[in-house]
């Protein structure tokens, strides 16, 4: 079965400054690996999601992931954070082939402010 | 985003008695998801369909039945909600090897 570890469960950071937020993943076989945002009071947004080829995977609103096979980790990277990145995130793995059956991680609050 | 509504959208009820919630799709997705989602476990996955009349399974499906008649929905049904079933409810479609998308949660508080 797969698992995800997110390390952090919060993190707070300055407007303008850059982020990583943590991911690590234990499977036995091939995964696909999705980083979701989840806005107050809403559902979750796709942000990225790596299912092969180029480790670097660009996704929505200036976020990008690189997934690391010997490290088994998929961290998330902003450069330049807004106040409007202000959210949960969600990591998730599903076994390659198929995404269906997520296995999500249990989240972290990125708290940007000013 | 995709076209995926839940209904409704906040729901108090008591214990004992029976809650259904309801998905609705408009992307022709043959996959669909519900899953709950509680403060330090993430999202976990209640129950799924790969098709019409076909369902699976999840995580923690323990005291709850799902029903797919037709394409664009899936019901969630608790036969007799209990506290711990207190939870934001979010159902979610896709294609079996891409990306899940989202409905907006039911906000379910059992009494």
């Amino acid at each position: 079965a797969q698992s995800v570890t997110q390390l952090d469960s919060q993190v707070p950071v300055f407007e303008e400054a850059p982020v990583e937020l943590r991911c690590n993943y234990s499977s036995s076989v091939s995964v696909y690996l999705f980083w979701y945002v989840q806005y107050p009071n809403q559902g979750l947004q796709l942000l990225l999601k790596y299912l092969s080829g180029s480790t670097l995977v660009k996704g929505i609103n200036g976020f990008e992931a690189e997934f690391n096979k010997s490290q088994t980790s998929f961290h998330l990277r902003k450069p330049s954070v807004h106040i409007s990145d202000t959210a949960e995130y969600f990591c998730a793995v599903t076994i390659a082939g198929t995404a269906s059956k997520l296995t999500f991680g249990t989240g972290t609050r990125l708290q940007v402010t000013l | 985003d995709a076209g995926i509504t839940q209904s409704p959208r906040h729901k108090v009820t008591e214990t004992g008695t029976p809650v259904t919630l309801r998905c609705h799709q408009t992307e022709n997705h043959r996959y669909m998801y519900w899953y709950r989602q509680d403060p330090g476990h993430g999202l976990r996955l209640i129950h799924y369909s790969y098709g019409v009349k076909d369902t699976d399974k999840g995580e923690v499906s323990d005291g709850y039945s799902v029903s797919r008649s037709k394409t664009e929905d899936f019901l969630l049904t608790l036969e007799s909600a209990t506290s711990s079933q207190t939870s934001v409810y979010f159902c979610a479609s896709g294609h079996r090897t891409d990306t899940q998308y989202f409905g907006p949660g039911t906000r379910l508080t059992v009494l």
